[in-house]
């Protein structure tokens, strides 16, 4: 069975400032997909970035990187620059390796400061 | 592309009652899902389906069923709801593929059984 933990349930950062999210996983696939989604206050689920799980590099979308530490099993986002706009839950979530299953850890309430 | 459509955006029922939710995607996915996002917490598979008369129960299948009798339509069915399938209901499509391919979301439909 997999697992994706969060152990942030809530955090602030300074508008402009970095941040990062934290998620670990467990999973006994050989291969498997890790992603995150953001949920503003609207309610809608938002991709922000994918890692699969035999990538060399850690992956970057624009202000978003994804820090991929397989001995470890973590897969921590990083925002850069936060914006007042970044404030909302982010889901870090797995996909395993038939892709039919996509389970998601319980999420971090982001908050920024202005 | 209208994308993942889900009806309706809100509704109310009666304890034992039943209903269906329906989503459709125009996007000719082969995957489809259906997600439960309780209060604070991360999103939970329910059912999935890899193709048209394939279906398959994820992690809380009880008191849901399925059917995909084409492509574009995956609808779940409460066939007597009770106070605890409160929730606001996520359906989901992507291609056909293994780990690495993204879930592209409804707007969900926020459910309220008293």
């Amino acid at each position: 069975a997999q697992k994706i933990t969060q152990t942030q349930p809530g955090m602030f950062v300074q508008e402009k400032e970095a941040v990062t999210l934290d998620c670990t996983y467990d999973t006994s696939d050989p291969s498997y997909g890790l992603f995150w989604y953001k949920q503003p206050s609207s309610g809608e689920m938002i991709f922000l970035i994918y890692q699969g799980s035999y990538d060399q590099q850690n992956a970057t979308e624009g202000r978003y990187s994804l820090n991929f530490q397989k001995a470890r099993k973590s897969a921590n986002l990083v925002i850069s620059a936060s914006q007042l706009g970044d404030s909302a839950m982010y889901f870090c979530a797995m996909r395993d390796f038939a892709g039919n299953m996509l389970t998601f850890g319980g999420g971090t309430r982001l908050m920024v400061k202005p | 592309n209208a994308g993942v459509t889900q009806t309706p955006k809100f509704q109310v029922l009666k304890t034992g009652q039943s209903m269906t939710l329906q989503c459709a995607q125009d996007m000719n996915h082969e995957y489809m899902s259906w997600y439960r996002q309780d209060p604070g917490m991360g999103l939970r598979l329910i059912h999935y389906s890899v193709g048209a008369g394939i279906t398959d129960q994820g992690e809380v299948p009880n008191g849901y069923n399925v059917s995909r009798s084409t492509t574009e339509d995956f609808p779940l069915r409460l066939l007597s709801a009770a106070p605890s399938q409160t929730s606001v209901y996520f359906c989901a499509s992507s291609p056909l593929g293994l780990a690495g391919t993204e879930q592209y979301f409804g707007p969900g439909t926020r459910l309220t059984v008293t």
